[in-house]
């Protein structure tokens, strides 16, 4: 069974754009989640979706969103990009027989410049 | 909320010995689940062990094992026979049960392991 996929792999942007990534959970998972890993404040919590709805949030600015697509895949989008958001964001799914345990993809490495 | 916390940012250990990783955690809640992530040079963020808090006994994977004391809050990893593979940043993640749905993770900080040649 194939694992977590996140693309792109790399981006590089500049302040005040936009950008959107993509993950596609394990077949069969429902629940994606997305965290955002910088050296300094560490691995948190973005937000996560199940079946299309948002079920929890993390304390991040509006100009972090998300959405989950019918096919369980997910997209977040940053909008106004600082300094500050360059970071691995990193997707993980949940689901099938094991919904307590989350299965992470390669991650987006994010460089605002 | 909960807290995480890896008091060892870093450790080293030789090929072949064992090694032991420090997290310990803070919760009033009674139903949770705990994680050793490992997240090699790679990025790659790969699952480790688990461990249910309703169970006493101790989680174990091959060489990997864990020392779960729910009244001290502590939950720390044990690598026997410690491989060059096993270098990587280890995380101990927490997760709150509750009926409408599991939580997100709650992260330590990470220890950096390196096995040594």
């Amino acid at each position: 069974k194939a694992g977590v996929t996140q693309t792109p792999r790399y981006l590089i942007k500049t302040r005040g754009q936009q950008v959107t990534l993509s993950c596609s959970p394990i077949s069969g998972h429902r629940s994606v989640s997305w965290y955002q890993q910088t050296p300094g404040q560490g691995l948190q919590f973005l937000f996560e979706y199940f079946s299309e709805t948002q079920r929890n949030k993390g304390n991040f600015p509006g100009r972090f969103s998300g959405r989950q697509f019918s096919n369980s895949r997910s997209e977040m989008n940053v909008s106004t990009l600082e300094l500050g958001d360059s970071a691995l964001y990193l997707c993980a799914s949940r689901g099938g027989l094991s919904t307590d345990t989350q299965y992470f993809g390669p991650g987006t490495r994010l460089t605002v410049l | 909320a909960q807290t995480v916390t890896q008091s060892q940012p870093e450790m080293s250990v030789q090929e072949a010995e064992t090694v032991t990783l420090s997290c310990t955690y803070d919760t009033s809640e009674n139903n949770y689940y705990l994680f050793w992530y490992k997240q090699p040079p790679s990025r790659q963020m790969i699952l480790v062990i688990r461990q249910e808090a309703y169970k006493q006994q101790n989680a174990t994977e091959n060489r990997f094992s864990v020392n779960f004391q729910k009244a001290a809050k502590s939950f720390s990893l044990k690598i026997s026979d410690s491989q060059l593979g096993d270098t990587a940043m280890y995380f101990c993640a927490f997760m709150k049960l509750v009926h409408s749905g599991n939580t997100p993770l709650v992260f330590g900080k990470g220890t950096r392991l390196s096995v040594i040649a």
